[in-house]
């Protein structure tokens, strides 16, 4: 059964710093999402990583995948207030079932 | 990107009460949807696979008689929560695949339905 574990599942910052956030997974996949949900709404697709090694960058985040060691990295880079939201990573289970399994998200608190 | 509609975006209803929920594709064809219940402050638990013309795939623990889904058409799955009692309230949300990508699975979401039971 695929598990897909995030950390910190809290974080709060100051406006301007940087932090990273962390997503293991535990089995096989080359397949990892990153995407955004404000209180009350829906999920907003952030980034789509679809190989090892794959590096993407929107503004003030960076995702990047490495599949060997099934780690993915959500970088924040001089936080602004407007990125307080929570983070959410999920995978996808290979054999064609294309289910999602979702870790736990992290609730990101950008301070003034 | 590709749109997916939901409706409602709340409802409040008695218990005992059965509740459906709508979702759409609006400018794609989806032949897989999926539904996603989220309690508060925790992640989406997938509920079940909606597939066009065929029988929902449902995931361990969630009970087909209770959470029917009806995927008619390809622009359009419901989720019906039969029977609703105060913890069956939750956020559902549903997700649409859009064809033709691949080995991709870019999944585009709804907005959401927040129902709470009395």
């Amino acid at each position: 059964e695929l598990k897909v574990e995030q950390n910190p599942l809290f974080l709060s910052m100051q406006e301007g710093k940087n932090y990273t956030i962390y997503c293991n997974y535990s089995t096989t996949s080359d397949r990892l999402y990153w995407y955004r949900q404000d209180p009350g709404k829906s999920l907003e697709s952030l980034f789509v990583l679809l190989s090892n090694g794959a590096v993407k960058q929107e503004g003030r985040l960076m995702a990047s995948l490495d599949t060997k060691a099934r780690l993915s990295t959500l970088h924040i880079t001089a936080a602004v207030h407007d990125l307080s939201a929570t983070y959410f990573c999920a995978v996808d289970t290979q054999g064609g079932s294309e289910k999602l399994v979702f870790g736990k998200g992290t609730k990101l608190t950008v301070n003034p | 990107g590709a749109v997916v509609s939901q409706h409602p975006s709340r409802v409040i209803c008695k218990s005992g009460t059965s509740v459906k929920i709508e979702c759409r594709s609006l400018d794609f064809q989806a032949t897989t949807m999926f539904w996603y219940r989220q309690f508060p402050k925790q992640s989406l638990m997938l509920m079940a696979t909606s597939n066009e013309g065929s029988k929902a795939t449902y995931e361990q623990g969630v009970e087909k008689d209770k959470f029917l889904i009806n995927h008619a058409s390809l622009t359009l799955s419901t989720l019906t929560v039969t029977s609703a009692h105060p913890e069956d309230s939750s956020f559902y949300i549903c997700s649409a695949r859009v064809p033709g990508q691949g080995t991709k699975n870019i999944q585009y979401f709804g907005a959401g339905t927040r129902l709470s039971v009395l």
